[in-house]
Formats: structure tokens, sequence, C-alpha cells
């Protein structure tokens, strides 16, 4: 069974530092590629980062670029993402989700909360 | 990159048929073969329905079905049930690795 838990959301504060994690099983992970996805509270959807399955390609939105970093260490079957000087709009559920039939499977989700 | 455009609520009647319009540009619904539509319930996580335009996943019943004309895409659910009552999401492909999503389109089950 293909399964993704997120972990590391937490309390910050504006300017501070977090990094997600994303631990995967179920399935080969270093033969998918993995995006981040957040919502904010009572908000839609949105798309932050995607990583290749070998890691050597990202890209991120330009709502985060230069500010969030997403990684993966293919043998911890585990995804990352860095997030440096946060601001309160990165208040969010952040989801990891897998490439494959769409966004095929998604994790439950951790809460960021940026605030003072 | 700008959301996709989609109505902020539909509603209809047990059995009847809902669509759902999901409207971009020729960079992203237009431009490519890859939208998706995901199905979301309050405090869940977003669940897939449609894929790559019209491709349902294994386990999802045939009343969800999808199209695309032009920048414009649609999620239909026919035969509407009161479990289908969610808030359902676009997604379009738009380069370079990008996914862009709609603003989402509440279902309300008469």
């Amino acid at each position: 069974e293909v399964q993704l838990v997120e972990s590391g959301g937490d309390l910050v504060q504006p300017g501070g530092s977090l990094r997600l994690s994303c631990t995967a099983s179920g399935f080969s992970f270093s033969n998918y590629e993995m995006v981040w996805v957040r919502q904010a509270p009572g908000k839609g959807l949105e798309w932050i980062s995607y990583i290749s399955g070998s890691g050597d390609s990202i890209y991120s939105a330009d709502s985060v670029k230069g500010r969030f970093t997403i990684s993966r260490d293919n043998a911890k079957n585990s995804l990352y993402l860095q997030m440096n000087s946060l601001r309160v709009d990165d208040t969010a559920v952040y989801y990891c989700a897998r490439n494959g039939g769409g966004l095929g499977y998604w994790g439950q989700g951790t809460l960021v909360t940026v605030s003072s | 990159q700008s959301a996709l455009t989609q109505p902020r609520s539909v509603s209809g009647s047990p059995g009847q048929s809902v669509a759902i319009s999901c409207t971009g540009t020729s960079s992203d619904v237009g431009g490519y073969n890859y939208v998706s539509w995901y199905q979301q319930y309050p405090g869940k996580a977003p669940k897939v329905v449609i894929y790559d335009v019209s491709e349902r996943p294994s386990g999802v019943p045939d009343r969800f079905s999808g199209s695309k004309s032009g920048n414009t895409a649609s999620l239909t659910i026919a035969g509407l049930q009161a479990e289908d009552e969610a808030d359902y999401y676009c997604c379009s492909y738009a380069g370079r690795f990008k996914l862009v999503f709609g603003g989402g389109t509440k279902v309300t089950v008469l």
C-alpha cells in the first residue's frame, strides 16, 4: 500500500526556518517525481515545488523561490522541504504528493503556522 | 502563473448531472493534455478523480468524467450522490515542471 507521511510542521516566528519531511512507503520511491502542495486556511491548493526521481531537476513557484528548497534522499525514501525566511502568508497545511496518474497519492498534510 | 478559473459553487439534486468548468490559457490547459481534477472533503487530503483530461483512476466511479476544449476543461458528475458533496480542484501542467491549480468549486447536493 502506498503511503506518504509528512512531519515537521510547527509554530514558527516570521523570518524563521523549518524543515518538513515526507516519508514514503509501498512503492519504489526513486522512480517517481514528487511535489509539495500547500493550502492556506480556508483557501485553495497551491503547487509550490517539484523534484525529479533522481533529484537532478527541481522547480519552485515564484512565491517561494529563493526561500524554500525541495530535496530528496532516495536511500531513506524521504522527501524534504527546507523553508527559510518564513512569512505570515506561508501559514498553511503542506502536503507531499506523488506524481503519476495526476498527483495520484497524497500525504495527510502537516500544519505550518507562521506567527509572532 | 495565475490560478485557473473555476466557478465558486455548483449545486444539483440527487441523480442530476453537474459540470464544473476550469478555464486557463494556451500556456496551461490549452497547451497540454495534462489536466487533473481533485476531490477534497473538509479536513482531508485531496484525492484524484480524473487525470490526463479524461482518465479515471481505478476505484473512482464512472459517474465522474472529464473533457477539454481549447483552454477550458470540464469535470462532469453524472447521477449526483450525497457523497459527492465536496470541494473540487482542477490542475494543469504549465510547462517547465510547473503545475497550476484552480481556485476550487464547492459542489452542494440539494
